[in-house]
């Protein structure tokens, strides 16, 4: 069974720029994640799909990030313009079902390593 | 609020040695819990999962971790270190916000030849 997909694994972006990232979930997953790993921290949760629904996305800075999961597959995470505090590893997550209250397991990708100079 | 305490973000242990992780968490529901092991330059995977089942859970790569309601400790085990354990160790609640996944803020284990 193939793993959650990321690209690109590394980015390199001057501050104000803008930069996207993508993600193949696992085959049948319904539910997408994002998360923002900053050096030293946990991971930390940016938004969550159900399908092509957003279920969760309480602490995405939406004056500069956006995500999309069109058709309820892959999924795309924006940053415009980009700061210097956005670096950070994104890591990108799926579930056969939400976890809420469950016993679903997330399974993550590699992530992609985003330097803002 | 859901939270996690890892107690120490540097642990180092010799080769054969014990492996004790510690976390504490705090939820004010009954909550889930689990442990996840990052490799460098790769993402997270599942070592094992607490879900209201036994209180001792046994995982992937010889580790186990036992729920500790009384303490509030989930705190990961394994007997005998090897050197391919060496890696950052995660520890994660479900709990009061039960829509998230919260983590701790990670231990790194380092082991010793």
């Amino acid at each position: 069974e193939a793993g959650v997909a990321q690209s690109p694994r590394y980015k390199i972006i001057e501050k104000r720029q803008s930069v996207a990232f993508w993600c193949n979930p696992i085959s049948g997953h319904a539910t997408l994640y994002w998360y923002q790993q900053i050096l030293g921290q946990g991971p930390k949760l940016l938004i969550q799909f159900q399908n092509n629904g957003v279920v969760d996305d309480s602490q995405l800075p939406k004056d500069r990030f956006s995500a999309e999961r069109l058709k309820g597959v892959d999924s795309t995470l924006k940053i415009q313009p980009a700061k210097l505090e956005d670096s950070a590893v994104y890591l990108c997550a799926s579930s056969l079902a939400p976890i809420w209250g469950s016993q679903e397991t997330q399974y993550f990708g590699p992530g992609t390593r985003l330097l803002v100079l | 609020a859901q939270s996690v305490t890892q107690l120490g973000s540097h642990v180092s242990v010799s080769e054969g040695a014990l492996v004790l992780l510690r976390c504490n968490y705090s939820s004010s529901v009954p909550p889930y819990l689990f442990w996840y092991v990052q490799y460098p330059n790769q993402g997270l995977q599942l070592l094992l999962k607490y879900t209201s089942a036994a209180t001792l859970v046994k995982g992937i790569n010889g580790f186990e971790a036992e729920f500790k309601k009384s303490e509030t400790s989930f705190h990961l085990t394994k007997p005998s270190a090897h050197m391919s354990d060496a890696a950052e160790y995660f520890c994660a609640v479900i709990g009061d916000s039960a829509r998230q996944l919260t983590f701790g803020s990670g231990t790194q284990l380092t082991v010793l030849p």
